[in-house]
């Protein structure tokens, strides 16, 4: 019965390589979304997907950062040619069905490190 | 801008007395309001919501309260316990619009 699985938990990257965050949602879950939260500082939307559909990516910086959520697997967020203001947690969250009173489920985030 | 405002970053109550702990927003569209919890190094977890057709929400120790004239709601613990030191999270959410706006959070401390 595991819930929101996102790994790695600690990710260190150097400046212009490549992250890639990996989030499986709670069984039965169609419905992913990826938050940024950077040092004192609140959770910040990113991109909201379906299964092989992006439904809501307006947080989303235009460059460098994509995400996908292919129909058999995780979800990723890939991030190229990171920069230290890359640096942050980042939280994936599932929901059933994605109605607008259902609460969410998060991951325990994965924290990016760049040097 | 900041849709979802907690403008209180911290908060220190004594133990066994009752949290409030406060929130404003800005956009009349938000349909839906949800307190999340949480603990260092790990997600934030659902405490409790509200729905804008309601201005009361209770669950145990916790009760959230809406105001829409004001555009403001309000998290209540009673009584707090040691556990409940942690960073709590507004959160409101339109009905036609899927993504859930957070607050920049509130670090609550349980003295002793």
């Amino acid at each position: 019965n595991a819930g929101v699985m996102q790994n790695p938990r600690h990710l260190v990257r150097r400046r212009g390589q490549e992250a890639r965050l990996r989030c499986s949602p709670m069984k039965g879950h169609s419905h992913v979304y990826w938050y940024r939260q950077l040092p004192e500082e609140g959770l910040k939307f990113m991109v909201y997907l379906q299964k092989e559909n992006i439904i809501d990516e307006s947080g989303m910086p235009k460059e460098r950062f994509s995400a996908e959520f292919p129909k058999e697997g995780p979800s990723i967020l890939r991030i190229q040619q990171v920069v230290r203001g890359d640096s942050a947690a980042y939280f994936c969250a599932s929901s059933l069905s994605g109605t607008a009173g259902e609460k969410l489920f998060f991951g325990s985030g994965t924290q990016l490190s760049v040097l | 801008d900041q849709q979802v405002k907690q403008n209180s970053p911290s908060l220190s109550v004594q133990e066994g007395r009752i949290s409030i702990l406060n929130c404003d927003y800005t956009n009349s569209m938000f349909d839906y309001f949800l307190w999340y919890k949480k603990y260092p190094a790990e997600g934030p977890t659902f405490l409790i919501s509200i729905s804008s057709i309601k201005d009361k929400n209770e669950d145990g120790r916790f009760t959230v309260f809406l105001n829409k004239s004001a555009k403001h709601l309000s998290l209540h613990i009673v009584p707090s316990q040691p556990g409940d030191s942690a960073v709590y999270f507004c959160a409101a959410r339109g009905n036609r619009d899927d993504k859930i706006i957070f607050g920049k959070g509130t670090r609550l401390h349980i003295l002793p």
